[in-house]
């Protein structure tokens, strides 16, 4: 079975600037999440997904971040413009539970540097 | 909304030891608590899940424990190895998944 892809793996861009992540998750999973994870600390939901419909985005800082799920499949994380605050690794999960109530399958994350 | 916390940030032991980490939330409604681990650049990874109508689940040398008066719930690693040493990260979940800051585990050889 394939696992949770996540491109691009590295990106380094200065501040202001803007950056686009994309997620395919596993096939058949209805829930996809976004976790921005800041070194030396854990996962911080940024937005759930329940098929192409939003179920929490309320940590997602909204002037500056923006996510969709097109057709339920596919997502994309977008920020614009960046700030210094935002280097970090952004990880895409999905997960058969709508409700978060089984394991997440996480992707191998997309490192952010902004400088 | 739900809160995660978890103790202690570093625990260092010898090979062969027990390692205990624990974690408290506070929304009642949270029920299923799994447990992460994170090596150094990798993806986190499930070692273990429990749900809130189980006090306790086993799985060869991990454990975890689950007290819903006291809303806390605990790892247990018993004789550790050097492949223990990873970043581990407990969860709570009433709707998401809600995780604590993690745990930094040193197995000393």
């Amino acid at each position: 079975e394939a696992g949770v892809a996540q491109s691009p793996r590295y990106k380094i861009i200065e501040k202001r600037q803007s950056v686009a992540f994309w997620c395919n998750p596993i096939s058949g999973h209805a829930t996809l999440y976004w976790y921005q994870q800041i070194l030396g600390q854990g996962p911080k939901l940024l937005i759930q997904f329940q098929n192409n419909g939003v179920v929490d985005d309320s940590q997602l800082p909204k002037d500056r971040f923006s996510a969709e799920r097109l057709k339920g499949v596919d997502s994309t994380l977008k920020i614009q413009p960046a700030k210094l605050e935002d280097s970090a690794v952004y990880l895409c999960a999905s997960s058969w539970d709508r409700r978060a109530h089984g394991e997440l399958f996480f992707g191998e994350g997309s490192r952010l540097t902004v400088l | 909304g739900e809160n995660v916390e978890q103790h202690p940030s570093t625990l260092s032991v010898q090979e062969g030891d027990s390692a205990v980490i624990k974690c408290t939330y506070s929304d009642s409604a949270s029920n299923y608590f799994p447990w992460y681990k994170q090596e150094l650049g990798k993806r986190p990874q499930l070692i273990i899940d429990i749900r809130s109508n189980v006090g306790e689940k086993k799985d060869q040398r991990i454990a975890v424990t689950l007290n819903k008066t006291a809303k806390h719930f605990s790892l247990h690693i018993t004789e550790t190895q050097p492949e223990d040493s990873a970043v581990y990260f407990c969860a709570a979940s009433p709707v998401k998944a809600i995780f604590g800051a993690g745990t930094r585990l040193f197995v000393k050889a």
